[in-house]
């Protein structure tokens, strides 16, 4: 069983719209956890953190944690083409962080 | 966050040599860590450098493959050693927040074995 699982991709979303990604994570005692976007080419780059259940909102990102559902999602409001990135959910246990697959999104003009 | 630089950039080297590549930070840190990403893949973490002491591998990575030197707080190297294609990759380096559990990654070394 892999330790952070997000759903499959490609995900293309017109602009304006709603980006809803989703990841779930094998770890209970797990505490922190972060999404990352990552452009073609780039490194990745950390869009938000969240450490305690319910919402998390920043700008157009919002992240959301439930512990009990081993559930960690961000959603992306008012999708623009600038958004366009594969998305890598990441999940800290003793320092370390594990990634998921990643799941790319594009925004369609 | 930190700022972090990496040398090179990209190499292509010929398969059986080794390439070290370098991993700069503008600010004191405890712990940095090196990654890889294969095309197409997700990032695998190799192992955590702190200064003083020997890195802490994962499990698939062994030092005589990639040793690591973790001199002072601001500097490590990572050695990618008797490369075959199969080492083509991205390397990156990344250190965690001052204070925080949050880890910021260098712009990575895009390397190709032939």
């Amino acid at each position: 069983q892999k330790e952070v699982e997000q759903n499959s991709g490609p995900l293309s979303v017109p602009e304006g719209a709603i980006a809803s990604l989703n990841c779930t994570y094998s770890d209970r005692v797990s505490q922190s956890f972060f999404w990352y976007r990552q452009y073609s080419g780039k490194s990745p780059e950390l869009i938000m953190s969240i450490y305690s259940n319910g919402d998390k909102e920043d700008g157009r990102f919002t992240a959301q944690l439930n512990k009990a559902s081993q559930y960690v999602s961000l959603l992306i409001r008012d999708s623009q083409p600038s958004d366009s990135a594969t998305y890598l959910c990441a999940v800290l246990n003793d320092y370390k962080l594990s990634f998921g697959a990643g799941t790319t999104v594009t925004v369609r003009a | 966050s930190a700022v972090i630089s990496q040398k090179p950039s990209r190499d292509i080297c010929q398969r059986g040599t080794s390439l070290t590549i370098q991993c700069q930070v503008d600010s004191q840190v405890t712990m940095m860590f090196w990654y890889r990403q294969q095309p197409g893949q997700s990032l695998t973490l190799i192992a955590t450098a702190n200064q003083g002491s020997e890195a802490t591998y994962e499990s698939g990575f062994v030092i005589d493959k990639f040793p690591i030197s973790r001199p002072n707080l601001t500097f490590s190297t990572l050695t990618v050693s008797n490369m075959s294609p199969e080492d083509s990759s991205i390397y990156l380096c990344s250190v965690e927040a001052s204070g925080g559990y949050e880890q910021y990654f260098g712009p990575g070394t895009r390397l190709t074995v032939t």
